[in-house]
């Protein structure tokens, strides 16, 4: 079956440090791809997308391009802000499809 | 975007009882809205994807006794958890999607539900 494999963490980041967090997927077809974010106490918030191979999808700052080639969705930020600090998740699917998971890396920024 | 909401936030409940947890999509008609679990330190598992109108397909592994799901109308899914028990603490988070055929839609998730059975 489908699966998405991220690094577990924790990372920990000083402030305005570069950030990048792996993320590979298995899939048949071509999914979508996407990272939601999880703010400590808070339910998901879609953080951004791509719906197809080379497509770059930003939001606030961050990053992934659909790689097909590689099969990846990498996450990744120039300055990381202590607002930042929450749980990332990668995901593949959605529309008709489920919406499959990684297991979320938890990120902390220090000042 | 579109909003999904979830009703209660947090809900505390004694051992043996049943709690039901309302999702509704607030601005868009959800013709799919699908129920996940996230266990603590872990990521979100897929439980069941409900059509409106029809009964919900449970993933392997799932009990359809025990988490009861109803997508009575295009805006409101409801998930029971019959005879609660400790180790079904959890975080529930719903998901929806509008429906056209043919067209690819977006999954919309709601803010989850915390339950906690004591």
């Amino acid at each position: 079956g489908d699966s998405v494999t991220q690094m577990e963490g924790p990372v920990t980041l000083s402030e305005e440090a570069f950030l990048t967090i792996n993320c590979t997927y298995t899939a048949t077809g071509y999914p979508s791809l996407f990272w939601y974010v999880q703010y400590p106490g808070e339910g998901l918030q879609l953080l951004l997308k791509a719906t197809k191979a080379d497509d770059k999808g930003s939001n606030k700052g961050f990053e992934a391009t659909y790689r097909k080639e590689t099969t990846s969705f990498h996450l990744e930020k120039g300055s990381v802000q202590v607002s930042d600090s929450a749980v990332y998740f990668c995901a593949s699917g959605g529309g008709y499809q489920k919406v499959t998971f990684g297991i979320g890396t938890k990120l902390q920024v220090i000042p | 975007g579109a909003v999904v909401s979830q009703h209660p936030s947090r809900v505390i409940c004694k051992s043996g009882t049943s709690v039901k947890i309302e999702c509704r999509s607030l601005d868009f008609q959800a013709t799919t809205m699908f129920w996940y679990r996230q266990f603590p330190k872990k990521s979100l598992m897929l439980m069941a994807t409900s059509n409106e109108g029809s009964k919900a397909t449970y993933e392997q592994g799932v009990e359809k006794d025990k988490f009861l799901i109803n997508h009575a109308s295009l805006t409101l899914s409801t998930l029971t958890v019959t005879s609660a028990h400790p180790e079904d603490s959890s975080f529930y988070i719903c998901s929806a999607r509008a429906g056209d055929s043919g067209s690819y839609n977006e999954q919309f998730f709601g803010p989850g539900t915390r339950l906690t059975v004591l």
